[in-house]
């Protein structure tokens, strides 16, 4: 069967300093993949998503970014964290539906 | 412009009550639609999917939609609910095209209370 694993699950991170973020999946291949934001009042927002490696859609302007160095391997990333990053994000795989991990809290302090 | 709404913010029910909740949108084409649920701090949860065919969707956990064509609505539901079914219910949307199950444009979602 499939999963997807993310981490940390929770963050706690200074303005300006960087951020990683790791998605992993297993039971699959050639996932597509998606990192989304739930931000306070704002709703889930898809960021970011992939149909292959090295292959990145980016959905919204933003301070982040994504890559997918492996099939099963999905990375947000900042090099400079801003307060507005705060917020609950989820990475997610599809295939007729999409499945989501269980989210890294993360709060820019 | 492509919008999902959830018109109720909150909704409070007694356990063993009916719920209904309530999801519009709008779309150049029938969308794919989705119910998901998220429990506190988790991540989300299929409930039910409708791509085509039958209107009236039966999903887990008892949870059932009917998709309205001529209301742009796809509203969930369940006869009896239980203390276990609070939570947070999200709507979403997908484009019909192929490989797009996972590029989803959610509603705003809403929080159930269920009392004893």
């Amino acid at each position: 069967s499939q999963t997807i694993h993310q981490w940390p699950a929770t963050l706690v991170q200074p303005v300006g300093s960087p951020l990683s973020l790791e998605c992993t999946v297993e039971g699959t291949s050639n996932p597509n993949l998606y990192w989304y934001r739930q931000a306070a009042g704002r709703g889930l927002q898809l960021l970011f998503y992939s149909v292959g490696i090295g292959q990145i859609s980016s959905e919204v302007p933003q301070n982040l970014s994504a890559s997918r160095p492996q099939d099963r391997q999905f990375i947000l990333s900042s090099k400079k964290l801003l307060l507005s990053d705060s917020g609950f994000y989820l990475c997610a795989w599809s295939r007729t539906e999409a499945f989501f991990g269980q989210g890294t809290r993360l709060t820019v302090v | 412009a492509q919008s999902v709404t959830q018109p109720d913010i909150h909704i409070t029910v007694s356990e063993g009550a009916s719920l209904e909740l309530r999801c519009n949108y709008s779309y150049g084409a029938t969308p794919y639609l989705f119910w998901y649920v998220q429990s506190p701090g988790q991540g989300l949860q299929l409930l039910l999917k409708y791509f085509s065919g039958d209107t009236l969707v039966q999903g887990i956990k008892g949870f059932e939609a009917e998709f309205k064509r001529s209301q742009s609505s796809f509203n969930l539901r369940k006869p009896s609910v239980h203390w276990s079914d609070a939570a947070e219910y999200f709507c979403a949307v997908a484009d019909p095209v192929r490989d797009s199950w996972g590029k989803l444009q959610f509603g705003a979602g809403t929080q159930v209370v269920v009392t004893p």
